[in-house]
């Protein structure tokens, strides 16, 4: 069964640095989102891909951090610099009909 | 603009008790509707959906959540809790395919605790 690859699964970082987080949607997915879901909340969406180009980073904090998906395939989401507040879960979900998005495991960040 | 409530950020019943999880919704379009489960340290995995068809939808693991545009609802029901349904459950709501790039958004969540 095909699915969503997030790597890594955890990553602890001392604020101020930078971090990148990599996602492979399932193949022929055109939309690919990066969320990010503070714990005990529902995701929050960053950014949203329509193939290689951005259709929604209305909720990006753009002077910190930056997405792409050069090929339109896979998408790298990163950071600079980490603060505290980033501690989070971050995940990434593809979907093609009917917006049923299918999502990867996460990358759970804990910014020291 | 569109939005989702969760009545209750948490429900505890005893196992083999029926699962009532509520999700209120608003749109400006008639929306599609989602429930997905997340268990600890995993993504998000879709339940059941609504796009437009039958009001009454069938999922996986013996759930089920019906459509009801009067009321503004999408209640997540289950007739008997299993011990592995203890999870926490989210409603998404979006806009059709097409319509401001299908974008979703997803409420707080319920948290489902079952007693033995």
């Amino acid at each position: 069964e095909a699915e969503v690859a997030q790597s890594p699964r955890y990553k602890i970082t001392e604020k101020s640095q930078a971090v990148a987080f990599w996602c492979d949607p399932i193949s022929g997915h055109a939309t690919l989102y990066w969320y990010r879901q503070i714990l005990g909340q529902g995701p929050e969406l960053l950014v949203q891909f329509q193939d290689e180009s951005v259709v929604d980073d209305s909720q990006l904090p753009k002077d910190r951090f930056s997405a792409e998906r050069l090929k339109g395939v896979d998408s790298t989401l990163k950071i600079q610099p980490a603060e505290l507040g980033d501690s989070a879960m971050y995940l990434c979900a593809s979907s093609s009909l009917y917006n049923e998005q299918f999502f990867g495991p996460g990358t759970r960040l804990t910014v020291l | 603009a569109q939005s989702v409530t969760q009545l209750g950020s948490h429900v505890s019943v005893s196992e083999g008790a029926l699962v009532l999880l509520r999700c209120n919704y608003s749109s400006s379009v008639p929306p599609y509707l989602f429930w997905y489960v997340q268990y600890p340290n995993q993504g998000l995995q879709l339940l059941l959906k609504y796009t437009s068809a039958a009001t009454l939808v069938k999922g996986i693991n013996g759930f089920e959540a019906e459509f009801k545009k009067s009321e503004t609802s999408f209640h997540l029901t289950k007739p008997s809790a299993h011990m592995s349904d203890a999870a926490e459950y989210f409603c998404a709501v979006s806009d059709p395919p097409n319509t401001n790039a299908g974008k979703s958004t997803f409420g707080d969540g319920t948290t489902l605790t079952v007693k033995p």
